[in-house]
């Protein structure tokens, strides 16, 4: 079984809708991180977390809001999606000694209509 | 603003040719240098990574050059293959509490038969 994984793994939805998505880790690492890959952007820090009391806003935190329910799972919800949205979403989790090491899910591809 | 410049965007090479990519950094507090590694469909993968105190490093094909004065680092791939193909990423970041990753734009690199 993967130690990182995304649900769901596609999603198309309209704008204005509510949207979460999911990630879960078994690693044991308590820092997890919320990215957005987009084509000539590269990847761009959304929240992270180094653990479940501490939440961080990254450079792109507008429009999104993150809940880290427990160890192994943190989530990402847009409120109210926008076009501008659509993008790859990768969870990644870190262990806190060696930080720069991060292991990244396997996205979720999505679109907003 | 984009403190991790990476080049080039894509880059096509022969089998068994070298590849180089390039970036450039602009913040002295970076401490650590990972590159990473994207197949399609796949999450980023962590390759090899490099502290400022070392002017070079390999791992097999796979070798890291950085120069601290000039704020710059590459990876080059000797010999490269087909399985090779793939997105890559610098990335730096820093030590203790606000320990995330700054990631480059990419490079989109695919070696030819």
């Amino acid at each position: 079984d993967a130690d990182v994984t995304q649900t769901p793994r596609n999603r198309i939805t309209k704008t204005g809708k509510r949207i979460m998505l999911e990630c879960s880790q078994t690693k044991g690492h308590d820092r997890m991180y919320w990215y957005r890959q987009d084509p000539g952007l590269g990847l761009r820090l959304i929240y992270y977390s180094f653990d479940v009391k501490d939440i961080n806003k990254g450079e792109i935190s507008d429009g999104y809001s993150v809940s880290r329910q427990a160890q192994a799972k943190f989530s990402l919800s847009l409120e109210s999606a926008i076009p501008n949205q659509t993008a790859l979403y990768f969870c990644a989790t870190s262990d806190k000694t060696v930080s720069y090491e991060q292991y990244f899910g396997p996205g979720t591809r999505l679109t907003v209509t | 603003q984009q403190q991790v410049k990476q080049s080039p965007q894509s880059l096509i090479v022969q089998k068994g040719g070298i590849s180089i990519i390039n970036c450039a950094y602009e913040n002295t507090a970076f401490d650590y240098f990972p590159w990473y590694q994207q197949f399609p469909g796949k999450g980023p993968a962590l390759l090899i990574a490099i502290r400022p105190d070392v002017s070079e490093k390999k791992e097999g094909r796979f070798t890291i050059s950085f120069n601290k004065s000039a704020k710059q680092f590459s990876l080059h791939i000797m010999d490269s293959q087909p399985g090779d193909s793939a997105t890559y990423f610098c990335a730096a970041s820093m030590s203790g509490t606000a320990s995330k990753l700054t990631f480059g734009t990419g490079t989109r690199l695919q070696v030819t038969l």
